[in-house]
């Protein structure tokens, strides 16, 4: 079936300094790649939604200049915390839709951002 | 907008009970519905999913769940539950408009504890 790479796994950096997250489809093109991200104890919330070979749409409270994304081709997406501060620790994850509408998303493992 | 909600936020059962985890959203158009569960330490998987059809989906593991469209609800369910099963469950919905960014919404997500 559809995977998806997300890599770092795990990464710890210290304050003010930026991440580079990298999210990639193995088996399949995807134009459309979503970011989100998980408090503790709480649900996916989406940042934003990567579009191959355009700007990346953010949703509502999501600093776009603080949370980079570059979706450079129809395999990778990047997304970079940039000037990260402690309240930016959090767990990051990919998706990637894999078919036609409703076809399901598939979800990379994800990355433990901890900024120290 | 879109939301979901999972009314437990833990639940906590012994091996061999019967599950019904609750999820309801708010959209008046045709939906896509899923249930995505995360293993401690792993990334989100698909359980199943609802596009049409048959109200009653089955999915891996032996679960399955019910769309009930005047009740706005996608409940997942299994009639016994084992150890192995302990994780986070998610419901998801998306709203399919024939186009459009084919984004996600989530529940907050339910923690099930089976007690050996």
């Amino acid at each position: 079936g559809a995977v998806v790479s997300q890599h770092p796994s795990w990464v710890i950096c210290k304050s003010g300094t930026s991440v580079k997250i990298e999210c990639r489809s193995l088996d399949f093109q995807a134009t459309t790649m979503f970011w989100y991200r998980q408090f503790p104890k709480q649900s996916l919330m989406l940042m934003a939604t990567s579009n191959e070979g355009s700007k990346a749409t953010y949703e509502q409270g999501v600093e776009k200049d603080k949370f980079l994304i570059n979706h450079a081709s129809l395999t990778l997406s990047t997304l970079t915390v940039t000037s990260a501060h402690p309240e930016d620790s959090s767990f990051y994850i990919c998706s990637a839709r894999d078919r036609g509408p409703g076809y399901g998303y598939t979800f990379g493992s994800g990355t433990r951002l901890t900024v120290v | 907008a879109q939301s979901v909600s999972q009314h437990n936020h833990h639940v906590i059962l012994s091996e061999a009970a019967s599950l019904e985890l609750g999820c309801n959203y708010s959209y008046g158009g045709t939906v896509n519905l899923f249930w995505y569960v995360q293993y401690p330490g792993q990334h989100l998987q698909l359980l199943l999913k609802y596009f049409s059809g048959d109200p009653l989906v089955k999915g891996i593991k032996g679960f399955e769940a019910e769309f009930i469209k005047s009740k706005f609800s996608f409940n997942l369910r299994k009639p016994s539950v084992q150890w192995s099963d302990t994780a986070e469950y998610f419901c998801a919905v998306y709203p399919y408009s024939g186009a459009g960014s084919y984004q996600l919404t989530f529940g907050k997500g339910t923690k099930l504890s089976v007690i050996p």
